[in-house]
């Protein structure tokens, strides 16, 4: 099983351009979930889908933040336009639904930069 | 707001050596999770402990949970150097059909050759 995939794995953009972050999950997991993780604020869930619909989002940062899941293996993470504040490591995971008892599976997240 | 408080946020022991990390938390559980990072990596499930459950061993790892303490402790025995990285604690809330987990803020160990 090749795990959770995520593309790119670094990128480095300017302030103001649009970001798109993008996540294959493991196949046969039902649940997808996006995370940023900084130094301050540390392991932050963004949003989380289920049978790829959007199930909590309270997380997602403003409206510059959006998140997709057109099919069961890929979604999307946009952020436009991008802020140095936005600068981060944004993880994906995945699980299968085996409600309570759900592990997650992270993939090897992206490293954004934004100048 | 975080769920989860390890501690301490930082430990460094010599190879060989037991390490213990403890982590709090506020509100009723379904389960509690322990993952590892490595540096520069994704997240790594290690070990899941029920909120009926008071310990559970996996290979070098014991962890306690104590619900009335909403407290709970990962012990790593004979500690190599690969075992290394950032350790984090997750809680499943009871509160309804959620599979949204929160993690704490980590601890950091360092084990020396």
């Amino acid at each position: 099983d090749a795990g959770v995939i995520q593309s790119p794995r670094h990128e480095v953009t300017e302030m103001g351009q649009e970001v798109t972050l993008r996540c294959k999950p493991i196949s046969g997991h039902n649940s997808l979930f996006w995370y940023r993780q900084t130094m301050m604020r540390g392991l932050e869930l963004l949003i989380y889908f289920n049978n790829n619909v959007p199930i909590d989002d309270s997380g997602m940062p403003e409206d510059r933040f959006s998140a997709k899941m057109p099919n069961a293996s890929f979604s999307t993470l946009k952020i436009q336009p991008s802020e140095p504040r936005d600068s981060a490591v944004y993880f994906c995971a995945s699980s299968q639904d085996r409600w309570p008892e759900e592990t997650q599976y992270f993939g090897p997240g992206t490293r954004l930069l934004v100048l | 707001s975080q769920q989860g408080e390890e501690d301490p946020q930082a430990l460094s022991i010599q190879e060989g050596e037991n390490a213990t990390m403890n982590c709090s938390y506020k509100t009723s559980i379904n389960n509690l999770q322990w993952y590892r990072q490595n540096s520069g990596r994704g997240l790594v499930h290690l070990i899941l402990i029920r909120s009926n459950e008071r310990e559970k061993h996996s290979g070098r790892l014991r962890v306690t949970l104590d619900t009335s303490k909403k407290s709970s402790s990962l012990l790593i025995t004979a500690s190599r150097a690969a075992d290394t990285a950032s350790y984090f604690c997750a809680t499943l809330g009871d509160g309804g059909a959620t599979n949204k987990l929160i993690f704490g803020t980590g601890t950091l160990l360092a084990v020396q050759p």
